[in-house]
């Protein structure tokens, strides 16, 4: 249980384009979905946390206008990286969680998407 | 500023050994503490959950916690190669589900 499938695995596009990247949880309904992006040998990042039905909470120093989020289902999140250049070339990597009477659940992570900008 | 702090290593251990990673944080309202394995180009994979005090057993895996001196660690009982990964400890407080990472041990197992 709890599967996380991100999709693209990878991508590979020239300087200017905007890059779409989804999350879905396949097997429960996530109702909080996280994006963290990851630079090699160095730890994860977050970015932004998504709860179904509102706004993204974004990190200090993570630009909301260049990074847009949208969680409009328990189900799918998504990841626009607008009018990418080569220094948001990364590992990105989605992860979802719901909640429970415990607040125990962990987050569960997709697979991850390396984006490259050339 | 809640901090989760691991030994970078790299960790050499024969195989067949045991690893010991350990971790330790400063936020002591932390409630929920997660090991995840990470190998290399890929993403983080769970393998373990502990919640209260004391040891949790899973496979060759045991997660020990101890909240009065802030710190929990995994061992990894007759350890193999293809355990040889990096190990993320998180810990997570409060209800907002945001965990707080360490940077991760790297973990070499020789065959």
């Amino acid at each position: 249980g709890a599967v996380v499938s991100q999709h693209p695995s990878r991508v590979i596009c020239k300087s200017g384009t905007s890059v779409k990247i989804e999350c879905r949880s396949l097997d429960f309904q996530a109702t909080t979905m996280f994006w963290y992006r990851q630079f090699p040998k160095q730890s994860l990042m977050l970015m932004a946390t998504s709860n179904e039905g509102s706004k993204a909470t974004y990190e200090q120093g993570v630009e909301k206008d260049k990074f847009l989020i949208n969680h409009a289902s328990l189900t799918l999140s998504t990841l626009t990286v607008t009018s990418a250049h080569p220094e948001d070339s990364s590992f990105y990597i989605c992860s979802a969680t719901y909640r429970d009477t415990f607040s125990n659940q962990p987050q569960h992570f997709g697979d991850g998407t390396r984006l490259s900008i050339l | 500023q809640k901090e989760v702090e691991q030994n970078s290593g790299p960790l050499s251990v024969p195989e067949g050994a045991i690893a010991s990673l350990n971790c330790t944080y400063s936020d002591r309202g932390s409630q929920s503490f997660f090991w995840y394995r990470q190998y290399s180009g890929k993403s983080p994979e769970l393998i373990m959950s502990i919640y209260s005090n004391g040891d949790k057993e899973d496979g060759r895996f045991t997660a020990q916690l101890n909240k009065a001196s802030q710190y929990v660690s995994l061992l990894i009982r007759d350890s193999q190669p293809s355990d040889s990964a990096t190990y993320l400890c998180a810990v997570r407080g409060g209800s907002n589900y945001k965990l707080t990472f360490g940077k991760g041990t790297l973990l070499t197992v020789n065959p």
